[in-house]
């Protein structure tokens, strides 16, 4: 069974801290996906990342793909309550079938 | 901005009952999805659907589920006879070419299904 374990589960932050969110698996994947996702509402698609060891920047937020390909990091600078939600990784391994990860549930607080 | 819709937003049915869950992906999109995401747990993936067939399908997408593109612009999933264990948040999703660096899923707003 392919897994991908994210942590940590919970992070709750005051407004202007730094915080990174690991998504880590066994396996390799052709492609990493971040969403973030917001209560009765359907992941929105953050970021795609490829290439082992490729970093994409949006904004305050920055995406690294391992040099393997098996784990992903998601690193917000100065945070801001805008930041609250619900951030899921997802892997893709080059059939049809994405493998998402339980989540990091991030609190920042004003 | 193009978005998948879903409907209805909330289904309540009678354990045993049939379901109908109807998407509408974005138009030039060729690759739909369905997944699920129980309360509290993770989103997971259900089945996919491209030229008009099932490419990939998971464990949990038994003979009680089946999809289906009746026309060229609505995908559905059924469920033959509901169990209070469907109960669930169901995405749809689509996407302009599968696994591609450039594209990524659009997933609709879900729709709510309780089995009572």
């Amino acid at each position: 069974t392919q897994l991908l374990e994210q942590s940590p589960q919970f992070l709750s932050i005051q407004e202007g801290e730094n915080l990174t969110v690991y998504c880590n698996s066994s396996s390799v994947f052709s492609s990493l996906q971040w969403y973030r996702q917001e209560p009765g509402e359907g992941p929105v698609l953050l970021v795609t990342v490829v290439t082992g060891g490729e970093v994409k920047k949006l904004k305050r937020l920055t995406f690294q793909f391992g040099d393997a390909r098996k784990d992903s990091s998601l690193h917000i600078t100065a945070a801001q309550p805008g930041d609250t939600g619900l951030y899921l990784c997802a892997g893709v391994q080059g059939g049809f079938k994405t493998i998402f990860g339980a989540g990091t549930r991030l609190f920042v607080k004003a | 901005e193009p978005e998948v819709t879903q409907t209805p937003s909330h289904q309540v049915t009678q354990m045993g009952q049939e379901v109908i869950l109807r998407c509408v992906p974005i138009s030039n999109h060729l690759y739909f999805y369905w997944y699920r995401q129980i309360l509290g747990q993770k989103v997971e993936f259900l089945v996919s659907f491209y030229n008009n067939e099932i490419s990939e399908k998971s464990e949990i997408f038994d003979d009680q589920f089946s999809v289906e593109r009746p026309d060229g612009s609505n995908f559905t999933l059924k469920i033959r006879s509901t169990k209070l264990e469907d109960s669930a948040m169901y995405f749809c999703a689509s996407s302009e070419a599968q696994g591609s660096p450039y594209y990524g899923y659009t997933f609709g707003s879900g729709t709510r299904l309780t089995v009572v």
